[in-house]
Parts: structure tokens; sequence; C-alpha cells
């Protein structure tokens, strides 16, 4: 079945870091990938997506490339504020099948800056 | 815009005692989706709803799991009884049709 790995937090960087959080997934023909945030006593947000091979979602200065060849959707920011601090999960929904809907998510990533 | 409302936010019950949760969707979304989310992974879907039926309900325990969506708004999500495993967050979130997903802000079960 279709599943998610990203990399296992926590992960703690210092104000105006470069971040990287690694995902890589397995499923079947072309799925369409996800970051969703979750901010302390929030719900899940979505940060950004790309649909196809080759494609870049961007969002609030955060960036994935949808990559088939390594099938990775890795999550980078160039320099992250306290306020980025949230958990991130990595996610997908099948092409096909009718079950288009269905999210299958990472175990997601707590991200902790401090100033 | 309201987002989607669940009640309550925390909830502690006892093992074998029955429990429930409610969920608001966003005004005009017609799918509706209960997650579970078990500390340290992601949600995982129980029940999706279109309108008033239940269209996937494949990964919900049916032995002592229930959901309805009564006129296809408000949705309510029953464990009897409740066991020390099901104690996790249930997550709500809504669309309009296969759209992205909204969230709610989830409700965490304590089961002692």
């Amino acid at each position: 079945g279709d599943s998610v790995t990203q990399m296992e937090g926590p992960v703690t960087l210092s104000e105006e870091a470069f971040l990287t959080i690694n995902c890589t997934y397995t499923a079947t023909g072309y799925p369409s990938l996800f970051w969703y945030v979750q901010y302390p006593g929030e719900g899940l947000q979505l940060l950004l997506k790309a649909t196809k091979a080759d494609d870049k979602g961007s969002n609030k200065g955060f960036e994935a490339t949808y990559r088939k060849e390594t099938t990775s959707f890795h999550l980078e920011k160039g320099s992250v504020q306290v306020s980025d601090s949230a958990v991130y999960f990595c996610a997908l929904t099948p092409i096909s099948g009718g079950s288009n809907y269905k999210l299958t998510f990472g175990k997601g990533t707590l991200l902790t800056v401090n100033p | 815009e309201a987002g989607v409302v669940q009640s309550p936010r925390y909830k502690i019950i006892e093992k074998k005692q029955p429990v429930a949760f409610w969920c608001n969707p966003i005004s005009g979304h017609n799918t509706l989706y209960w997650y579970r989310q078990n500390l340290g992974q992601g949600p995982e879907l129980l029940i999706r709803y279109e309108n008033e039926e239940a269209v996937d309900d494949s990964q919900l325990p049916k032995d002592r799991f229930s959901a309805e969506r009564l006129k296809g708004v408000d949705s309510t999500l029953k464990i009897q009884p409740a066991e020390l495993g099901d104690s996790a967050v249930y997550l709500c979130a809504s669309s309009l049709d296969s759209d992205e997903q909204f969230f709610g802000p989830g409700t965490r079960l304590t089961v002692l």
C-alpha cells in the first residue's frame, strides 16, 4: 500500500537557519503530494502541494519539489522564524481508483525554532 | 468564515465508558472525514461521508465505534465501550467534494 516516510524529529534550529525536512513516499502511479502544518493547539493546515512530477509547491517561504525519480518531496525554507515552530506532516493522495481523497500521512516532524 | 468546529476539545474517561465527539464542518462542505491520530503518528482515516452517506468506513472498528451524519451537516463519532488503546486525538475534516480538506482542532481523548 501507499506510505510516507519523513525524517524523525525533533528538529531544533536557531532563527534564520536553513530548514530541510526530508520526505519520501511509496505509491503506484503519480500521487499528489502535500505538506501540512500543525501549530500548537490548532488543526492541521495545508502548507503546500504538488500534483505532478517536477512541480514545485510554495507558500510562506516554504518550498518542496515533486521528484519522481527519487520519490521525494523534501520541505525547505531558507530562513526560519520562531513562528514556524510546529509539527510538519508530509502526505499523499492516490491519483486513481476513486480514492483520490484518501490522505496517507507520515509520522510528523516537530520543529522548534529558538530566537 | 468559521472553520471546522469540534467539541469537546479534551475528554478523560475510564475504560468501558461510552464517549461521543461532535463536529460541525465548514458551511457548504458536503464531505466530512473523521481521523484518529495516535501519539507520534500521522492521522489515519476512520470514515468519510458524502452528505449523509458513509462512503468509506473500511477503517472504522465497527464493534465499538459508530458514526452518524444526520441531515448531512453535523456529525457525531461514538465509542462504546472505550478501551485504553482508544486514547488518541480524534480529528474532523471537511471538504467540497474531493478538494482540499480543512481540519478542526481535534478532541484529545484519554482513557484511564
